[in-house]
C-alpha cells in the first residue's frame, strides 16, 4: 500500500553544520513531494516542495533532491541555525489520490548553539 | 492574505459525546483536506472536499464525517467519541487541480476525550 519512510527520527547538529533528512516512498504514481516544518503548538508549515519532473530545487539554505528511479527524496539544510529546530515531515502525493498527502513519521531536528 | 483558520483551538469532551470542528480555507482555495495527528500514528488523512463534494476518504470509521459549504468553509464531525479520538485535528487548504497541489495547514484543533 501507500507508505513513506523517513529517517532519521531524531537529528542533532551544531549550529552552522548541515542537516540531511531522507525519505522513501512506495507509490510509483506519486508526483509531488512537499516538506513541512512543525513547531510546538503550530500546524505544519510548507517550506519547500518538488514535482516529479524536477530533480533538484533550492531556496536559500534549503534544498530538496528527488531520485524517481530509487523513489528517494531528501531535504538538505545548510548553515543550520537554532531557529531551524523543529519537527520536519516529508510527504508524497499522487494526482490519482486527490487531496491526500502520505506523510513520513517525522524527524526532530535539534540545532545546538 | 489570511491563512487557514480553525475553530475552536482546544476542546475537551467526554466519551460518547459528539464534536464539530470548523475550518476556513485561504481565500480562493476550493479544496480542504482534514488530517488527524497523534504521537503514535503521525499524520493521517481523513477526507478531502472540493466544491462541496467529498472526493477522497481515508481509512477511518463512519463516526468521522465532514462537509463543505459553498464558501469553501468546511466542518468535520466526530460522533460517539472514544478515548482514542484524542488528537490534533488539522485542516489544509489548496487550490485543487493539477496546478494547486500545495496544501497550507491551519493551527489545528486539539481535542481531548476524557
Amino acid at each position: 500500500g501507500e507508505n513513506v519512510e523517513q529517517h532519521p527520527s531524531t537529528l542533532s547538529v551544531q549550529e552552522g553544520d548541515s542537516a540531511v533528512i531522507k525519505c522513501t516512498y512506495s507509490d510509483s504514481a506519486s508526483n509531488y513531494f512537499p516538506w513541512y516544518k512543525q513547531e510546538l503548538g503550530k500546524g505544519p508549515q510548507l517550506i519547500i516542495d518538488i514535482r516529479s519532473n524536477v530533480g533538484e530545487k533550492k531556496d536559500q539554505r534549503i534544498a530538496v533532491t528527488l531520485n524517481k528511479t530509487a523513489k528517494h527524496f531528501s531535504l538538505h539544510i545548510t548553515e543550520t541555525q537554532p531557529e531551524d529546530s523543529a519537527v520536519y515531515f516529508c510527504a508524497a502525493y499522487g494526482s490519482s489520490n486527490t487531496g491526500k498527502l502520505i506523510f513520513g513519521q517525522g524527524t526532530t531536528l535539534q540545532v545546538k548553539p | 492574505k489570511a491563512g487557514v483558520t480553525q475553530t475552536p483551538r482546544y476542546l475537551i469532551k467526554t466519551r460518547g459525546q459528539q464534536v464539530t470542528l470548523s475550518c476556513s480555507p485561504i481565500s480562493g482555495h476550493r479544496s480542504v483536506s482534514w488530517y488527524q495527528q497523534t504521537p503514535g500514528q503521525g499524520l493521517q488523512f481523513l477526507f478531502e472536499y472540493f466544491s462541496e463534494t467529498q472526493r477522497n476518504k481515508g481509512n477511518f470509521p463512519g463516526r468521522f464525517s465532514g462537509r463543505q459549504f459553498s464558501n469553501s468553509r468546511s466542518e468535520m464531525n466526530v460522533s460517539t467519541l472514544e478515548l482514542g479520538d484524542s488528537a490534533l485535528y488539522l485542516c489544509a487548504s489548496s487550490l485543487g487541480g493539477t496546478s494547486g497541489y500545495e496544501q497550507y495547514f491551519g493551527p489545528g484543533t486539539r481535542l481531548t476525550v476524557t
